[in-house]
C-alpha cells in the first residue's frame, strides 16, 4: 500500500513570496490533514478535510494561507505572502478510523 | 483552549530499562489517544492508540489511560538505542486531534 505522498520535500523562498505544497493521501482515505510543525514543537493542525469539505480550519491563518481538495483526493496548501515565521515542516496526513498516516513533509525555509 | 501537555525532556534511560512517558489532556470529551514516535528529521509514525481505561500492550510497548485523572502514559520495556526519538501524545475528540509538544527520549547504551 503506497503511503502519503508530498512534494516538494524542501523549499527555500524569500519573505513575501508565494509557495504551494501538494499532498496525495492514501487511496480510500476520506480524511486529510495539513499540519505545521515548527522545530521543537508538536504538529499544529492547520486544516482538516473530510472528502472535499472542510471540517476544521480554525487555526489556519486565512489572510495568507489557503488550502483546497477539489476532487476529494489530492490537496494543495498555499502561502501567499510568506513570512519568516512560516519556516517549518508542513505535514500532510490521511486517516481512516482515526488512525493517521503522515507523509514525509515539506521543509519550508523563509529567508 | 484544549491542550495536551508533555514534559519536553530529554528523558535519559539506560539501555534495557523501562522508559515511562507521560501526558495529560484538558478536554474531558476526548475519546481516543495516540502515541507517535518521531525520529529527527522524519515524520511521526503511530505506535499505539487507546480508547478504554486501563492498559493496552503491544510487544515492548504498553499504553495506559486514566480518564478520571485525564492522564495517558506509554511504557517502553527493554529500551533499545533505536527507541531514542521524540514521542508525541495526541488526543482526539469531536473529530479534532490535538498533539502535545513531545518528549525527547534518549536511551543510553
Amino acid at each position: 500500500e503506497a503511503g502519503v505522498a508530498q512534494s516538494p520535500r524542501y523549499k527555500i523562498i524569500e519573505k513575501r513570496q508565494s509557495v504551494a505544497f501538494w499532498c496525495n493521501p492514501i487511496s480510500g482515505h476520506a480524511t486529510l490533514y495539513w499540519y505545521q510543525q515548527i522545530l521543537g514543537q508538536g504538529p499544529k493542525l492547520l486544516i482538516q478535510f473530510q472528502n472535499n469539505g472542510v471540517v476544521d480550519d480554525s487555526q489556519l491563518p486565512k489572510d495568507r494561507f489557503s488550502a483546497e481538495r477539489l476532487k476529494g483526493v489530492d490537496s494543495t496548501l498555499k502561502i501567499q505572502p510568506a513570512k519568516l515565521e512560516d519556516s517549518a515542516v508542513y505535514l500532510c496526513a490521511s486517516s481512516v478510523l482515526g488512525e493517521q498516516f503522515f507523509g514525509p513533509g515539506t521543509r519550508l525555509t523563509v529567508l | 483552549q484544549k491542550e495536551v501537555e508533555q514534559n519536553s525532556g530529554p528523558l535519559s534511560v539506560p539501555e534495557g530499562a523501562i522508559a515511562s512517558l507521560n501526558c495529560t489532556y484538558s478536554d474531558r470529551g476526548s475519546q481516543s489517544f495516540f502515541w507517535y514516535r518521531q525520529y529527527s528529521g522524519k515524520s511521526p509514525e503511530l505506535i499505539m492508540f487507546i480508547y478504554s481505561n486501563g492498559d493496552k500492550e503491544d510487544g515492548r510497548f504498553t499504553a495506559q489511560l486514566n480518564k478520571a485523572s485525564q492522564y495517558v502514559s506509554l511504557l517502553i520495556r527493554d529500551s533499545q538505542p533505536s527507541d531514542s526519538a521524540t514521542y508525541l501524545c495526541a488526543s482526539k475528540g469531536d473529530d479534532k486531534i490535538i498533539f502535545g509538544k513531545g518528549t525527547r527520549l534518549h536511551i543510553l547504551p
